[in-house]
């Protein structure tokens, strides 16, 4: 089946650094969204990418979608200490949104 | 608050009880979904309904959990003879559905623990 992996699992950043997570799947996607939980929360949508190649930017956030359409990064510029939480992306196959599956996530920590 | 909201937020069980949690999507929202969380994980799908039809069951899902909507607008999720690997946290999310542009509210989850 399908699988989602993210890496790293965790990242410690003291705050002014950059932070940057990976997201791979074993399979194609038609769309790849990302999340964040904060801890003892659920997880709040932040985007959803579509097009092969695409970037997107939210303010410090910017996210990239794979030309082959099998990966996506999301990086932060100068992080602060509202950025901590875990990160997930969530790929789905095909074009009605159904049956998202989630990656793992990658926890970040940023250190005042 | 309009969001998806989710009862009980905690559970406590024994092994070999039942048990039910509610969700109450946000209303004009036609999908609704549920997912499994563990602790360092990511959310696991379960199934999801389109208005009332439940379209899609994960293969990994038990025989002892089922899922209702009946009128299309809150949904049930149920734990038959439940067992300590079920501890997890069952979230709800719900959505406009009708094409790509899927953009998942979670609700606060239910919290289950089996002793």
């Amino acid at each position: 089946g399908q699988q989602v992996m993210q890496i790293p699992q965790y990242q410690h950043v003291q705050e002014g650094e950059d932070f940057t997570t990976y997201c791979n799947s074993s399979t194609t996607l038609s769309n790849i969204q990302w999340y964040k939980q904060r801890p003892g929360g659920h997880p709040v949508f932040l985007i959803q990418l579509v097009k092969s190649g695409e970037v997107k930017k939210q303010k410090r956030l910017t996210f990239q979608f794979g030309e082959a359409k099998k990966n996506s990064s999301l990086h932060i510029t100068a992080t602060q200490t509202t950025d901590v939480g875990t990160y997930f992306c969530a790929g789905s196959r095909d074009n009605y949104g159904q049956n998202f599956v989630f990656g793992p996530g990658t926890r970040l920590s940023v250190l005042p | 608050d309009t969001g998806v909201s989710q009862n009980p937020r905690h559970k406590i069980t024994k092994r070999g009880q039942n048990v039910t949690f509610r969700c109450d999507p946000i209303s004009e929202h036609n999908r609704l979904y549920w997912y499994r969380q563990t602790l360092g994980q990511g959310p696991e799908f379960l199934t999801y309904f389109q208005n009332e039809a439940q379209l899609e069951k994960s293969r990994l899902l038990s025989d002892r959990f089922s899922a209702e909507r009946p009128k299309g607008s809150f949904s049930t999720l149920e734990i038959q003879r439940t067992e300590q690997g079920d501890s997890a946290m069952y979230l709800c999310a719900s959505s406009l559905g009708g094409g790509w542009k899927e953009k998942l509210f979670f609700g606060s989850g239910t919290q289950l623990s089996v002793l």
